[in-house]
């Protein structure tokens, strides 16, 4: 099916691990991005790209990693996770349309 | 640096009412402006949107949206709300003439609509 998909959809994991959250889209677009939604913060975005093996950072980077190396994967990787990093996390793409949001993973780090 | 406020937490209405959500923006250039609804444990999907032209945009499931831009309003806006419009709805804005075409969020407004 078209679209864009995000998995995990749940994920706990522990102070001080590494752990990837992964994003696929199959429109092609050029565009992606990363955001974490957290209450109070609204959406604020991590990490977007432009394109295959062009990526830039948003307005809250530290502590998360991304790659783009195939234009429909943008994986999102937290080096060293920290309990402030639980939170939603969405994943976006879009070219000349609105964004299109998938379903998010839920990252709780204990 | 560009900028949205949504001043209300929550928004009450009873079924059938008029449903208005507020929002505002701070953007260098001209503002391309967003609104979407999320329901829960659901992405974000997009409502409608003011790029240029007329000033009453209207969007899904019987939105419109009217962009001020002496007031730097883009308030959302449904004539008669029905209890399934109870979500989480979020302004965006981006500029025209934004790096990387970056889209920032309010911090969003839930919507109650009481049968």
């Amino acid at each position: 099916d078209a679209g864009i998909t995000q998995s995990p959809r749940y994920k706990i994991t522990e102070t001080g691990r590494q752990v990837t959250l992964m994003c696929h889209q199959t429109w092609s677009h050029s565009y992606m991005f990363w955001y974490r939604q957290d209450l109070g913060h609204g959406l604020r975005l991590i990490y977007y790209s432009a394109a295959a093996d062009i990526t830039d950072k948003g307005e809250v980077p530290d502590g998360y990693v991304v790659s783009r190396s195939k234009t429909e994967n943008f994986p999102l990787t937290l080096e060293s996770a920290t309990r402030s990093q639980t939170s939603v996390y969405f994943c976006a793409s879009r070219d000349n349309s609105p964004l299109h949001f998938g379903n998010g993973t839920r990252l709780t780090v204990t | 640096a560009q900028s949205v406020a949504q001043p209300e937490d929550q928004v009450n209405v009873a079924e059938g009412n008029p449903l208005t959500v507020k929002c505002t923006y701070s953007v260098s250039g001209n503002p391309y402006l967003f609104w979407y609804v999320q329901y829960p444990n659901r992405g974000l999907q997009f409502l409608l949107k003011y790029i240029t032209g007329d000033n009453l945009v209207k969007g899904s499931y019987g939105f419109e949206a009217e962009f001020n831009k002496s007031q730097t309003s883009f308030h959302l806006k449904k004539p008669s709300a029905l209890v399934s419009d109870s979500a989480l709805y979020f302004c965006a804005v981006r500029s025209n003439k934004a790096a990387g075409n970056k889209l920032t969020f309010g911090g969003g407004t839930r919507v109650l609509v009481k049968p």
